[in-house]
């Protein structure tokens, strides 16, 4: 049973630079039909994707962050990182790490984010 | 991006209710649609994926239909262990998006 956990500073002061990493366990993060996500959510709000990763290094990121957002990949530590530059109020959430998995149909791929880790919080304060 | 818009944002339905949510895409999306629960406190859990697949260990009473603008998540006896709330995100295009979500809350 593959499983995700973030790890970070809780607390980041506003203009500097927010760092995560999430660990996979019990399972590869260097195989084939995952991607790895992050996704966030600030309170009263929903849910916003941030960016993702595949093994190779191949990375998507949301236009709205892409500035500021950087998703790198260690798969001799299974892991991948989030780092979200010059930090603002507005970056306070819970964020999440996701395993984003593509069932393929022909020539269609479905992504949905199968597994999740269970969030940790970060607040962005002086 | 694509806008995703649920309806209605919040409701109040009973133990045993069936309870249809709905989604809306901004422009078609074929059957690029999935379906997360959020219990307060809890990580998004999948319920839905490709707009009516059942994700595996997910009970039969949730089932998702509709393609292009228009979906819908129904829960057809609704459970205690159900009330919380509901996301539609879209997988048709890059950045994926998500609804503002749906409360299901205990009248």
């Amino acid at each position: 049973q593959v499983q995700l956990q973030e790890s970070g500073p809780g607390l980041v002061k506003p203009s500097q630079t927010l760092s995560l990493t999430c660990s996979v366990s019990g399972g590869s993060i260097n195989i084939a039909n995952y991607y790895w996500s992050w996704i966030r959510k600030p309170a009263g709000k929903g849910l916003e994707w941030i960016g993702r990763i595949y093994a190779s290094g191949r990375t998507n990121y949301n236009p709205s962050l892409k500035s500021r957002v950087t998703v790198s990949v260690d798969t001799s530590k299974n892991q991948f990182s989030l780092e979200l530059g010059s930090v603002t109020a507005a970056d306070t959430a819970v964020y999440y790490c996701a395993r984003e998995y593509y069932d393929t149909r022909g020539y269609h791929y479905y992504y949905y984010m199968d597994v999740w880790g269970k969030g940790t919080t970060v607040t962005v304060s002086s | 991006d694509i806008q995703m818009t649920q309806s209605p944002s919040s409701l109040s339905a009973s133990v045993g209710d069936r309870v249809t949510l709905t989604c809306r895409a901004s422009q078609s999306i074929s059957s690029y649609l999935n379906w997360y629960q959020q219990k307060e406190g809890k990580a998004p859990e999948v319920l839905i994926y490709a707009a009516s697949s059942l994700q595996s260990g997910v009970p039969s009473r949730f089932s998702g239909g509709g393609s292009g603008t228009d979906f819908t998540l129904t829960i057809s006896s609704l459970q205690p262990e159900d009330f919380a709330s509901y996301y539609c995100q879209q997988s048709y295009s890059v950045p994926w998006t998500f609804g503002q979500g749906t409360k299901v809350e205990i009248k």
